[in-house]
């Protein structure tokens, strides 16, 4: 059993569209954040949300913390080719002083 | 520069084998990891040193023993090797110990027991 429940686990869309990215807990995070990893390579940090009911915008993208802190939502606004990567959302665990990896989303944005 | 780097970036051994990879990082952070992630995506964190001591050793079994001669090196030396060792390990890095700083990672080392 996973902390944290990533959905959906795969995602094909056309660019231009909407999309959004889910990231489900029943347990209490003191942060999260939000990865971003291409093929070959580590991840990369996109966002850490903080505060229950924050909301980050990072260009196209947009980064929401539930008010009770434990889950949030990744929204990207018209995708785009290069948004193509797998995200991980990662919640800083208050009992173990780790984060703790959701399984990830693919997505695949097709031109 | 390299921020986070690992050395190898591939490696094939057989079974039983033992095999070392390495991870330096330039940022002059205090706190390393490493992390396993398998043939799903799922990143899961094994290690977490401070300033040269072991502060998180997460369940990995005893076959597994990371080294870390000082703060900007934390190394991975793993025997007797198992089919099921094969994944990607990332070494990571942040300023502070905290695990909501930010992590670092390297490029990985995609390991593939035969």
């Amino acid at each position: 059993t996973q902390l944290l429940e990533q959905s959906p686990q795969f995602l094909s869309i056309q660019e231009g569209e909407n999309l959004t990215v889910y990231c489900n807990s029943s347990s209490v995070f003191s942060s999260l954040q939000w990865y971003r990893q291409e093929p070959g390579e580590g991840p990369v940090l996109l966002v850490t949300v903080v505060t229950g009911g924050e909301v980050k915008k990072l260009k196209r993208l947009t980064f929401q913390f539930g008010d009770a802190r434990k889950d949030s939502s990744l929204h990207i606004t018209a995708a785009q080719t290069g948004d193509t990567g797998l995200y991980l959302c990662a919640g800083e665990w208050e009992y173990g002083n780790k984060l703790v990896f959701g399984a990830g989303t693919i997505l695949r944005v097709k031109s | 520069d390299t921020a986070v780097s690992q050395t190898p970036k591939y490696l094939v051994t057989q079974m039983g084998n033992d095999k070392s990879i390495k991870c330096e990082q330039n940022l002059g952070h205090d706190t390393m990891y490493w992390y396993k992630q398998d043939s799903k995506k799922f990143l899961k964190i094994m290690f977490s040193y401070n300033n040269k001591e072991l502060i998180i050793n997460e369940t990995v079994p005893n076959r597994f023993s990371p080294k870390s001669p000082d703060k900007a090196h934390l190394n991975l030396h793993i025997n007797s090797l198992e089919l099921g060792d094969s994944a990607v390990y990332f070494c990571a890095s942040s300023q502070l110990i905290t695990s909501g700083d930010e992590q670092y990672f390297g490029p990985g080392t995609r390991l593939t027991v035969t």
